[in-house]
C-alpha cells in the first residue's frame, strides 16, 4: 500500500528550541494532517490542511502542504515539556481513509 | 460528555483464545473505524464502517472481524487466525465518511493494549 515516510524518528531537544519535522510520499494526497498522540492515549487531531501550497498556523504550530502535494511539514516553536508526545502526518485517501507517517517521538528536556 | 470509549483499556488473552474489543461513541457519528499501532508505527486501518449494518475491509483485515448492529457500537474480534495479535488497537469515528475531496476529522478514543500469552 502507500507508505508515508515520516522524518526524524525522534528528537530530543532542550525546551525553548523550535523543532521541525516533515512527511514525504509517493503519492499525491487530497488532505494532510498532523496528529499528537500522548503515551497510552489516542491521537488528537492539531492540524489539517486542504490546498497545495496552504501555511496554517495553531498556536506554537505551523504546517505547510507541500505544492506538490506529496509532503507535508511541521513546525513547533519554543518548546515546552507538554509538547512530548508522539507526532503523525497523515494523508487522506478516497473517501475518509487515512494513510499515516511512522512518528516523531518528541522528547524536551526542561 | 460526548466522545469515545474502548473498553478494556488493557487485556491478556492466552494463544488461540479470540478476544473482542469494545467501541462505543454517543458522538451520533455514521462513520467509525478500527486501527493497529505497533512499536514504533503509524496506524494501520484494520475495519471501517461508514453506516449502521456495513463495514469494509481495511488494509490489514486478515484474522479480524467486526459488526455493526447499532449506530454507536463498533465491535472488533481479534481470532485465533491473527499470526501476531499483540498491539495497541485504536477505535475513532467521523461524523460521516465523506466525498473523495472533502476529509471529515477522525476522533479517537483511548485505545486498548491486548497482550496475547
Amino acid at each position: 500500500g502507500q507508505q508515508l515516510n515520516q522524518s526524524p524518528q525522534s528528537m530530543f531537544i532542550q525546551e525553548g528550541e523550535d523543532v521541525s519535522m516533515n512527511c514525504t510520499s509517493s503519492s499525491i494526497f487530497n488532505t494532510w494532517l498532523w496528529y499528537k498522540q500522548d503515551p497510552g492515549e489516542g491521537p488528537v487531531l492539531l492540524i489539517a490542511l486542504y490546498k497545495a501550497g496552504e501555511l496554517t498556523s495553531n498556536g506554537r504550530l505551523t504546517a505547510q502542504f507541500g505544492i506538490t502535494r506529496k509532503d507535508s511539514f511541521l513546525n513547533i516553536s519554543a518548546s515546552i515539556p507538554s509538547d512530548v508526545g508522539i507526532y503523525f502526518c497523515a494523508g487522506q485517501r478516497a473517501g475518509n481513509m487515512l494513510t499515516f507517517g511512522g512518528g516523531t517521538r518528541l522528547m524536551v528536556k526542561p | 460528555d460526548g466522545g469515545i470509549t474502548q473498553s478494556p483499556k488493557y487485556l491478556f488473552r492466552k494463544e488461540g483464545q479470540n478476544v473482542t474489543l469494545s467501541c462505543e461513541q454517543n458522538l451520533n457519528h455514521d462513520a467509525m473505524y478500527w486501527y493497529r499501532q505497533d512499536p514504533g508505527q503509524g496506524l494501520r486501518l484494520i475495519y471501517y464502517s461508514q453506516i449502521v449494518n456495513d463495514f469494509q475491509k481495511g488494509d490489514i483485515a486478515e484474522g479480524y472481524s467486526v459488526s455493526r448492529e447499532k449506530k454507536e457500537s463498533f465491535p472488533l474480534t481479534v481470532t485465533s487466525a491473527q499470526k501476531n495479535p499483540t498491539a495497541f488497537y485504536l477505535c475513532a469515528s467521523s461524523i460521516s465518511f465523506g466525498a473523495v475531496l472533502s476529509y471529515n476529522e477522525q476522533f479517537f478514543g483511548p485505545g486498548t493494549r491486548l497482550t496475547v500469552l
